[in-house]
């Protein structure tokens, strides 16, 4: 079965400095990797994702991720945190069984950025 | 905002009572997921549609849940004589032919007294 785990729960970051949430996953064949990012009391909101190609994926709001296949990660980065980007996030894999490409999400890791 | 919409925001009810959450999704999104949160936790996947033809069902979805979306557009989740353990968010997320990108509600918040 398809899993993502986030080993943090919390992740503290100074303003400007370089942020890494980190992700690992377990996947039976190709990984099709996400990221979503959560505010409070929102939905969830689409960073990035990697299906295939360039191990470096760049997302949304300067936010990107780095493939690793020998270490089964994902981790997202951002080189300069900002005290708006404060928030929940969210691995997540899509999962092969049946034809729903449903998505299997990790626990998540909040975010503070400290000004 | 994705360009789902999700009705009501939040919902407070009384242990026994039966509610119904609404989703309506991207026009041209012809899949639609439901998927339950709870504090702490990531969503977890609740019942998918692939235009009107509801494709699958979580085990976590009880005899008590039911979920329909006529004629492909909008999708409704119906949950009756609800208990305590229903209290969560309820996200939406629709996605368009050919992509895996799932774009996510605003979701719908139970709380059950």
């Amino acid at each position: 079965a398809q899993s993502v785990a986030q080993p943090e729960d919390q992740v503290n970051v100074a303003e400007g400095n370089p942020l890494t949430v980190k992700c690992t996953y377990s996947v039976s064949g190709n990984p099709y990797l996400f990221w979503y990012v959560q505010y409070p009391n929102r939905g969830l909101q689409f960073l990035l994702k990697y299906i295939t190609g360039d191990n470096l994926v760049k997302g949304s709001y300067g936010f990107e991720a780095e493939f690793n296949k020998s270490q089964t990660s994902f981790h997202l980065k951002k080189p300069s945190a900002l005290v708006s980007d404060s928030a929940l996030y969210f691995c997540a894999v899509r999962d092969y069984g049946g034809a729903t490409n449903k998505l299997i999400f990790g626990t998540g890791t909040l975010l503070a950025v400290q000004p | 905002d994705t360009g789902v919409s999700q009705d009501p925001r939040h919902k407070i009810t009384k242990r026994g009572q039966n509610v119904t959450f609404r989703c309506d999704p991207i026009s041209e999104h012809n899949r639609l997921y439901w998927y339950r949160q709870t504090l702490g936790q990531g969503p977890e996947f609740l019942t998918y549609f692939q235009n009107e033809a509801q494709l699958e069902k979580s085990r976590l979805l009880s005899d008590r849940f039911s979920a329909e979306r006529p004629k492909g557009s909008f999708s409704t989740l119906e949950i009756q004589r609800t208990e305590q353990g229903d209290s969560a968010m309820y996200l939406c997320a629709t996605a368009g032919p050919g992509t895996d990108t799932q774009y996510f509600g605003p979701g719908t918040r139970l709380t059950v007294l």
